[in-house]
């Protein structure tokens, strides 16, 4: 069974100070693994697809690499918009290729 | 550029009660599906349709019925409201992997 485990739980940030958040996975094949933002009383909102170890992204503060058995979003020099709650995803190969979220990490950025 | 519309954003139901949530789509993704979302636990799949007139359970799928007639629009159906149902439900698309998603409805059932 896919597995899909987010450390910690919350985060609690300076502004400025710069971070990781874990995403760690066990899946008999990956076909792909996401990362979202949700904002309080929003829907998910996309941020990175990353397909094979040693592959990484950036957009703005955030950079998010993979490894064979995790990824790891960066956030350098966060601000207060970076408040928000992240998500990690799996999606298997296979025929019946699914789709596992893990349950999310709560970040702070302090002003 | 409306993206993933769903109605209604809030509704409170009571045990027994039927009703649907909308979800449509203007960006004419085949892939659509509904998740609910509850504290403490990640987005879970409900059920999923991968084009018009095709439509397969996910994770959660007791209790609720979906359909496809059209490629915009996947409605989901709770047919006898329990409790349990109580929950935050999204409705997402997807064309190439990533997906896209409602801003979600909040459902309590007393």
């Amino acid at each position: 069974e896919d597995q899909v485990t987010q450390s910690p739980e919350a985060l609690r940030l300076q502004e400025g100070e710069s971070s990781s958040l874990n995403c760690s996975y066990t899946v008999s094949g990956l076909r792909g693994l996401f990362w979202y933002r949700q904002d309080p009383g929003k829907g998910p909102e996309f941020l990175f697809t990353l397909y094979s170890a040693g592959e990484e992204k950036e957009k703005e503060r955030l950079k998010a690499t993979l490894t064979k058995k995790e990824s790891f979003l960066h956030i350098t020099a966060p601000k207060p918009e970076d408040s928000a709650t992240y998500l990690c995803a799996v999606e298997s190969t296979g025929a019946n290729s699914k789709l596992t979220f893990g349950k999310g990490i709560t970040l702070s950025v302090r002003p | 550029n409306a993206g993933v519309t769903q109605t209604p954003k809030f509704q409170v139901l009571k045990t027994g009660q039927s009703m649907t949530l909308q979800c449509a789509q203007d960006m004419n993704h085949e892939y659509m599906s509904w998740y609910r979302q509850d504290p403490g636990m990640g987005l879970r799949l409900i059920h999923y349709s991968v084009g018009a007139g095709i439509t397969d359970q996910g994770e959660v799928p007791n209790g609720y019925n979906v359909s496809r007639s059209t490629t915009e629009d996947f409605p989901l159906r709770l047919l006898s409201a329990a409790p349990s149902q109580t929950s935050v439900y999204f409705c997402a698309s997807s064309r190439t992997g990533e997906l896209f998603f409602g801003e979600g409805s909040r459902l309590t059932v007393l």
